[in-house]
């Protein structure tokens, strides 16, 4: 079966560029996250989305970052201008909204620089 | 969210049991201990979760406090493939979907 696949795997990109990274949940998942990982911060959830409604966003550092989901089988987040300081491991994980406690399931994420 | 505190760093010898412990004194009654891991360069992968009673499954055993306020992850036989960042994570199993990572357990498997 396959798994939650991100694109691109990795990207490298100079100072004020916009970034799109893309993820596609496992088919029938209604749950979409998106997650951050940093040395620093370690992994942080910046948004998630039930039945391409976006529920939480508290985890959005700021308004130059922007996720959607325009259908059940796709979301971006894309990062406008990118700095320095949004190097990181992007992961997109995706879930069945059910019951209380599903298991999410991560892709392998997208590697950023931001040059 | 409750805090959950683990161990930074373990190491144990390839075909050996490990015991990963978690403490979580705060847990309240709704709480789910659940366990995540991390390969090298991979998204995190769902180990296992329980409530109250131990809980088995292919991958690991999942061993609870009586008054659940520590819990450990048990690999029966370790391999060099379970080299990972463990973590343990408390969620409200009143539907909590969200996610929140501490520190995690850094596992070395010797050969």
């Amino acid at each position: 079966d396959a798994g939650v696949i991100q694109s691109p795997r990795h990207e490298v990109t100079e100072m004020g560029q916009e970034v799109t990274l893309r993820c596609k949940p496992i088919s029938g998942h209604n749950s979409l996250f998106w997650y951050r990982q940093t040395m620093m911060r370690g992994l942080e959830l910046l948004i998630y989305f039930n039945n391409n409604v976006p529920i939480d966003d508290s985890g959005m550092p700021e308004d130059r970052f922007s996720a959607k989901m325009p259908n059940a089988s796709f979301s971006t987040l894309k990062i406008q201008p990118s700095e320095p300081r949004d190097s990181a491991v992007y992961f997109c994980a995706s879930s069945l909204w059910v019951t209380s406690n599903q298991p999410q399931h991560f892709g392998d994420g997208t590697r950023l620089s931001i040059l | 969210d409750a805090k959950t505190t683990q161990p930074n760093s373990m190491e144990s010898n390839e075909e050996e049991p490990v015991h990963l412990p978690c403490n979580h004194s705060t847990i309240s009654g709704t709480d789910y201990i659940h366990w995540y891991r991390q390969l090298p360069s991979q998204g995190p992968e769902y180990v296992i979760h329980g409530l109250t009673s131990n809980v088995n499954n292919r991958m690991a055993s999942l061993a609870i406090a009586e008054d659940r306020k520590s819990s450990t992850l048990i690999l029966h036989r370790a391999t060099l493939r379970d080299a990972a960042v463990y973590y343990c994570i408390l969620r409200d199993g009143r539907g909590a979907q969200k996610l929140v990572f501490g520190q995690g357990t850094r596992l070395t498997i010797n050969p």
